[in-house]
């Protein structure tokens, strides 16, 4: 059974690195044409895609959103890693990670973790 | 990247079809034939319905199918039930190797 799983913290303050967790279980980060992708959602707002990485360790982020995202992997850990810098309240959302096929289909997704940013 | 545009509702009886639309651009949706659709029940996570324009998942309803022309994709629905009513969203990959999604659309089942 393929899940995938967040983790971080609940409340950030402005200005701080938000730092989140993403562990898969059920495949491999090393799986050919597979990746995973975080995806936030602002409360009562749209899905907003904010980065992927590949097995071949292909990145990509959100261009809106570039100078402040990193992702990475851990393939023995099987977790991805996503910091965010500089939070502001406005990033205030639940964060998703989901697993990516090439062509950005997210298959499976986490149940999501919410992240409040508040003083 | 400019979000996809989605109408913010439609509704439908049950039984009836209904269709929602996902217009981009020729960078987005009518340059690749990778978009995909997704459901949402409130306070659950998405649920991928459609990808690659009409490939449905394991699991999911054959009354869900998915086209696109040009720079608009669509979503039918036929058959339409109340468990259907959700927020549904679309996305495509982007020719910047993004991915962008549309601003949801509230259905209603009547």
């Amino acid at each position: 059974q393929v899940t995938l799983k967040e983790s971080g913290p609940v409340l950030v303050k402005p200005t701080e690195t938000l730092t989140l967790t993403c562990t898969v279980s059920g495949f491999s980060l090393s799986n050919a044409r597979m990746g995973v992708s975080w995806i936030r959602q602002p409360p009562g707002k749209a899905l907003e895609w904010l980065a992927h990485i590949f097995s071949n360790d292909e990145k990509s982020y959100s261009t809106s959103l570039k100078s402040r995202l990193t992702i990475s992997k851990d393939t023995s850990k099987s977790q991805v890693v996503l910091t965010m810098t500089n939070m502001d309240p406005v990033d205030t959302a639940t964060y998703y990670c989901a697993r990516t096929f090439i062509g950005a289909a997210f298959d499976i997704w986490g149940q999501g973790t919410m992240v409040t940013v508040s003083s | 990247q400019s979000a996809l545009t989605q109408p913010a509702s439609v509704s439908g009886s049950p039984g009836q079809s209904i269709t929602i639309s996902c217009t981009g651009t020729s960078s987005d949706v009518g340059g690749y034939n990778y978009v995909s659709w997704y459901q949402q029940h409130p306070g659950k996570a998405p649920k991928l319905m459609i990808y690659e324009v009409s490939n449905r998942p394991s699991g999911v309803p054959d009354r869900f199918s998915g086209s696109k022309s040009g720079n608009t994709a669509s979503l039918t629905i036929s058959g339409l039930q109340a468990e259907d009513e959700a927020d549904y969203y679309c996305s495509s990959y982007t020719s910047s190797s993004t991915v962008v999604f549309g601003g949801g659309t509230k259905l209603t089942v009547l």
